[in-house]
């Protein structure tokens, strides 16, 4: 089975802030990757998909990139309504597994 | 535009089988391009894929769920359905349905999610 390894697990961070998670799979998934946030109570919200493709009706601010094992997701200018939790999923194998999340925390 | 449902007991005692459903309203679990997907997140933890199903009714579990786990579709009540069985403590969560779509191997449309406990 695949495994995906978010890092870091937490980050502290301010409005206008540039943000990096990372996500690596444990075998090559091509481009097979998406980036989800979750806020507190609610269902979790698509951002990118295929690796750097943006989800209809998200910021721009939002990209993603990588290919292969090594993804990254972006926020060029942090948000007030960013501060969240954000999950990555590799959607190349059957086993459609999940990151184990990266909170996204005011400082 | 699309809605999904989850809907099902919010209370499961030990040793019994959790049984959930996901209504569609503004589109069909027979079209040709989704899969229609359950996903749970214990208490204060990360997401979990359990498994999805295709509106023929083919499916794919998750391996560490798959010896419990059923998963069905009713076309005709355009609804899926989740049956977890032998559940203890460490099965309550939120359970999310969504539609996967197969051509950007994503999911675009959750439910809001039910919360089950399993407690006797």
């Amino acid at each position: 089975d695949i495994q995906m390894t978010q890092s870091p697990s937490s980050l502290s961070a301010s409005v206008g802030d540039r943000v990096t998670i990372t996500c690596r799979a444990s075998q090559s998934i091509s481009s097979y990757l998406n980036w989800y946030q979750q806020k507190a109570g609610k269902a979790p919200k698509l951002l990118i998909y295929a690796a750097s493709s943006l989800q209809s009706g998200v910021p721009s601010r939002f990209s993603g990139s990588g290919s292969g094992t090594d993804f990254t997701l972006t926020i060029s200018s942090l948000q007030p309504e960013d501060f969240a939790t954000y999950y990555c999923q590799q959607s190349y194998s059957t086993f459609r597994a999940f990151g184990q999340g990266t909170k996204v925390e005011i400082k | 535009q699309v809605q999904l449902q989850e809907s099902g007991p919010g209370l499961v005692k030990p040793s019994e089988a959790l049984s959930l459903t996901c209504t569609v309203s503004g589109g069909s679990v027979s079209s040709g391009t989704y899969y229609w997907s359950w996903i749970r997140q214990p208490p204060g933890k990360g997401l979990e894929w359990i498994g999805y199903i295709y509106y023929s009714g083919s499916t794919n579990y998750n391996p560490s769920l798959k010896s419990r786990v059923t998963i069905s579709v009713d076309t005709s009540k355009n609804q899926f359905s989740l049956k977890l069985d032998s559940v203890t403590a460490a099965d309550t969560a939120v359970y999310y349905c969504a539609r996967d779509r197969i051509a950007a191997a994503s999911m675009d449309v959750w439910g809001k999610g039910t919360t089950v406990t399993v407690s006797s």
